[in-house]
């Protein structure tokens, strides 16, 4: 069951690069999510898709673009790398109405030199 | 003021002990609580929902405190396999996109 897939899950950046972090599901969820994890901070909600062609920011969009043309993926892009975006992002799909229930990508790590 | 807070531990619990550990929150128009397992590296889970009249999972236990506005998460007979990051999620609503999630509660079980 490969449930949610992220690609790549390690990634080395220099400042100021772009790349493209990759989001596929196969439950047919019409919601998907981009996280990020710090220490201390929790997941933070970066943006969020509620269905194929439609995105909404979160709560820490800056830096970050996303699109969703296909309902199985979510794309996060970063145009030009920065230190501060050194984390461990995940990506996240789900059909909640209360049930609470995320389903998780294993992360992505990403270091920014 | 997060908006949801947890004590980071570590709980250092032995083998076959309970262990016990809140969230508090600090929206009241909260209207679901949820407890998420993270092993380190990994990625979160869910462990369980946490219902209004209190609910259990096998060893697991949750409660809601409304008035004061915390959850617990209550482990009884703790196992190696405890081990973990409890993330404490409240969410405001039925979209994803309410939902806020603690910094963890990180739990270390020893022999």
């Amino acid at each position: 069951n490969a449930g949610v897939t992220q690609t790549p899950k390690f990634r080395v950046l220099k400042t100021g690069q772009s790349m493209t972090l990759l989001c596929a599901q196969d439950m047919n969820h019409e919601y998907m999510y981009w996280y990020r994890q710090d220490p201390g901070m929790g997941l933070r909600l970066i943006h969020y898709s509620v269905g194929e062609g439609t995105t909404a920011k979160g709560e820490v969009p800056d830096g970050y673009n996303v699109s969703r043309l296909k309902k199985q993926n979510f794309l996060l892009g970063l145009e030009s790398a920065a230190p501060s975006q050194t984390s461990v992002y995940f990506c996240a799909s789900g059909e909640l109405l209360n049930t609470g229930e995320l389903f998780f990508g294993e992360g992505s790590r990403l270091t920014v030199l | 003021r997060k908006e949801v807070e947890q004590d980071p531990g570590p709980f250092n619990v032995p083998e076959g002990a309970t262990v016990a550990f809140n969230c508090t929150y600090s929206n009241s128009a909260s209207q679901s609580f949820f407890w998420y397992r993270q092993d380190c590296r990994k990625e979160p889970k869910l462990l369980m929902s946490v219902y209004s009249s209190g609910n259990e999972d096998g060893r697991f236990t949750a409660q809601l405190n409304r008035a004061s506005q915390y959850i617990s998460l209550l482990i009884r007979d703790s196992k190696l396999s405890d081990s973990a990051t409890y993330l404490c999620v409240v969410s405001r609503g039925a979209a994803g996109n309410k939902l806020t999630f603690g910094g963890g509660t990180r739990v270390l079980v020893k022999p």
